[in-house]
């Protein structure tokens, strides 16, 4: 079951914030971000798993809800670089292990204006 | 250079006219996967491998079929292609932790297809 994402997208100048939420209805294993401009392929940003591990780039940050099934990706003090569309994919938990079935949303677009 | 590798990148071809696109992964990655792309409707796992001779269903396998018979390779059959299979498509790999997919998965570069 594919996850929600809001907002769908959003704007931003320079230097300021942005959240992203993921929601699922299933219980997670964990969650995983990439980021895609036009025409590129995705990037990697963060993994987190449940029971508090997570993995990713430094100047990124995320937190997973477990009981809540719901992920949020922080934009802290925007760059220009920051644009594109940023998907979560979840991995559903079944027997306590990862199967590697993993299921994105459809994506949030951020542009960030000079 | 690390990379995953897709071969076409372009294809248009005429619908039920076999076709397979290649994916290779020079980085000895377990895990691999494909995933089609539509617009608004984000990246869709059509299948994945955590290991040789070991696939599994992800959420759009239908008219596609996959193989894995060596770690770097991980083609994607279509043996009766159809103007809804008209997409972008992204093949991935990724080192697993254990039996636990607890990396960054590596894109390449993507293969537009169309399927009059």
């Amino acid at each position: 079951q594919q996850p929600v994402q809001s907002p769908q997208a959003v704007i931003l100048r320079e230097g300021e914030d942005a959240v992203i939420n993921c929601s699922s209805s299933k219980a997670l294993y964990s969650v995983h971000w990439y980021r895609q401009k036009h025409g590129e392929a995705p990037i990697f940003l963060m993994i987190l798993l449940k029971g508090g591990e997570q993995k990713g780039h430094d100047k990124i940050s995320a937190s997973f809800n477990e009981k809540k099934q719901q992920s949020s990706l922080y934009l802290t003090a925007s760059q220009l670089s920051y644009s594109g569309t940023y998907f979560c994919g979840t991995e559903i938990q079944a027997g306590g292990t990862s199967y590697g079935k993993l299921t994105f949303g459809q994506g949030t677009i951020l542009t960030v204006h000079p | 250079e690390a990379q995953v590798t897709q071969n076409p990148r372009y294809l248009i071809t005429v619908t039920g006219k076999k076709l397979t696109v290649t994916c290779s992964q020079n980085m000895n990655h377990e895990y691999m996967s494909w995933y089609r792309q539509d617009p608004g409707l984000g990246l869709r796992q059509i299948y994945y491998s955590m290991n040789v001779e070991v696939t599994d269903k992800g959420d759009v396998p239908e008219g596609y079929k996959v193989s894995r018979k060596e770690k770097r390779n991980f083609p994607l059959i279509l043996e009766s292609p159809s103007p809804n299979q008209t997409s972008l498509y992204f093949c991935a790999s990724s080192q697993t932790l254990g039996i636990t997919l607890y990396n960054e998965q590596f894109f390449g570069p993507g293969t537009r297809l169309t399927v009059l």
